[in-house]
C-alpha cells in the first residue's frame, strides 16, 4: 500500500462548478496534511495546509481532515480554467521533518 | 527575499557521466529536500537534510545517487555513472524547521536527459 494515494484522474469539471479532490493516507501517526498545485512544467507551490480534524476555509479552497478515516481532501469552489493543473497530495509525520507526495490529480476546468 | 534556486536549469548529458546539481535553500531554512519527478509522475523523495542532523537519506534509489550539503546553505546532488532512466526533473525544496509547519518552498528544478 503506497503511503499517500491519490485518483491520478483526470478530473474534469466545468467552469463555475465544484472540484473535488480527494487523498487518504497509511500512516496513522501522520499529523500534517498539506495541498500543492503544479501547473505543467513548474514547480509545486503550496495552497493550503491543515492540521485538525475538520474544515479549512481560504478564498475558494476548502481542505478537509478526517484522521479517524485517514482522510483529507480540498474542495474548490466556481473552478476557473486556471485552476486545471495537478494538485498534489502531502502528509508529514509527527515534527513535519518528512513528508511524503501523492502522485497527484490531474484537474481539467472546462470553460 | 529571493527564492530556492537550482542550477543548471537543464543538464544534457551522455550515459555513464557523472553530474552535479547545484540547489540554494532560502535563507534562513534549516531543511532541505531533493525530490526526483520523472515525466508525468508524482514527487519522489531522495533525501533530506535537516541542521546538523545526519541526513535522511532513505529515498536514494541507487550508491550512484549522493547528496551534501555544506552548512545550512548550499546543497550538491550527484549522480555517478548516469543512466537513461535518471533522466527526470530534480526538484529542491527548503523549509522553516517549526513542529507541523513544514511548508516547502521549491526551486525550479534541473531537467536532466541522459542520452
Amino acid at each position: 500500500q503506497k503511503e499517500v494515494e491519490q485518483n491520478s484522474g483526470p478530473l474534469s469539471v466545468p467552469e463555475g462548478a465544484i472540484a473535488s479532490l480527494n487523498c487518504t493516507y497509511s500512516d496513522r501517526g501522520s499529523q500534517s496534511f498539506f495541498w500543492y498545485r503544479q501547473y505543467s512544467g513548474k514547480s509545486p507551490e503550496l495552497i493550503m495546509f491543515i492540521y485538525s480534524n475538520g474544515d479549512k476555509e481560504d478564498g475558494r479552497f476548502t481542505a478537509q481532515l478526517n484522521k479517524a478515516s485517514q482522510y483529507v481532501s480540498l474542495l474548490i469552489r466556481d473552478s476557473q480554467p486556471s485552476d486545471s493543473a495537478t494538485y498534489l497530495c502531502a502528509v508529514s509525520s509527527a515534527g513535519g521533518f518528512k513528508t511524503i507526495f501523492g502522485a497527484g490529480t490531474r484537474l481539467f476546468v472546462k470553460a | 527575499g529571493a527564492g530556492v534556486s537550482q542550477s543548471p536549469s537543464n543538464k544534457v548529458t551522455e550515459k555513464g557521466k557523472d553530474v552535479e546539481l547545484r540547489c540554494d535553500p532560502i535563507s534562513g531554512h534549516t531543511a532541505l529536500y531533493w525530490y526526483r519527478q520523472r515525466l508525468g509522475q508524482g514527487l519522489e523523495f531522495l533525501i533530506y537534510f535537516q541542521g546538523n542532523s545526519a541526513p535522511d537519506k532513505s529515498g536514494l534509489p541507487s550508491d550512484r545517487f549522493s547528496a551534501e550539503r555544506t552548512g545550512e546553505s548550499v546543497s550538491t546532488l550527484t549522480i555517478q555513472r548516469t543512466q537513461q532512466e535518471d533522466s527526470a526533473v530534480y526538484l529542491c525544496a527548503s523549509s522553516l524547521e517549526l513542529a507541523g509547519a513544514d511548508t516547502q518552498y521549491f526551486g525550479p528544478g534541473t531537467r536532466l536527459t541522459v542520452l
